[in-house]
């Protein structure tokens, strides 16, 4: 079965520190790999995926995310945060193979402190 | 190239009524596929819509259908409303709804069943 766990509902950050969002997936196929964020009262705006290649893949507004195969993980990144980045994430997967639906994970707020 | 439009963007319904939601691709995209939304869920499938076909189903009663125009504009249709069907519904497109590419989101239509 596919799916992805976004282990934290919540995260919090101090404005200017680094921050991860992590996620996790497990699918049977090649996984094709997506963030998303959203904010309030809004629909999702797509930030960053991996298809295939670098493992490193550069997004939007200075987010980055690492495929590590091994692992089974997506986590999503940025070197220095802002108040702005506060949202809710979402982390989602297609099975590259089968090329059936999105499945997403539940999000995770984050909070960047001034 | 004008985004992913819903309308309406709010509703308010009572149990036991009907609804029909409405979304409108961006131009050239065929696929759209429709998502539930609610806290602590994250976003569950409804289906995919392809060339006026249905293409993948998610796990939802069949008091949820859905359908696509030739224009690619797609509407979803909910009866016999439940509580529990309070949700924001999210439409997404993309060119074919193949492997890697990206979903692009509407703003959703909040629905409230009283």
């Amino acid at each position: 079965a596919q799916s992805v766990a976004q282990p934290e509902d919540q995260v919090n950050v101090a404005e200017g520190n680094p921050l991860t969002v992590k996620c996790t997936y497990s699918v049977s196929g090649n996984p094709y790999l997506f963030w998303y964020v959203q904010y309030p009262n809004r629909g999702l705006q797509f930030l960053l995926k991996y298809i295939t290649g670098d493992n490193l893949v550069k997004g939007s507004y200075g987010f980055e995310a690492e495929f590590n195969k091994s692992q089974t993980s997506f986590h999503l990144k940025k070197p220095s945060a802002l108040v702005s980045d506060s949202a809710l994430y979402f982390c989602a997967v297609r099975d590259g193979d089968t090329g059936n639906q999105f499945y997403f994970g539940t999000g995770t707020s984050l909070t960047v402190i001034p | 190239k004008a985004g992913v439009t819903q309308t309406p963007r709010y509703l308010i319904k009572t149990r036991g009524q009907q609804v029909t939601l409405s979304c409108s691709p961006i131009s050239g995209h065929r696929s759209v596929s429709w998502y539930q939304q609610t806290p602590g869920q994250g976003l569950q499938f409804l289906f995919e819509y392809f060339s006026e076909t249905q293409r993948n189903k998610g796990n939802f009663p069949g008091r949820f259908s859905g359908r696509q125009f030739s224009n690619s504009r797609s509407e979803m249709n909910v009866s016999t409303l439940e509580l529990g069907d309070s949700a924001l519904y999210l439409c997404a497109s993309s060119l074919r709804g193949a492997g890697g590419e990206t979903q692009y989101f509407g703003p959703g239509t909040r629905l409230l069943v009283l």
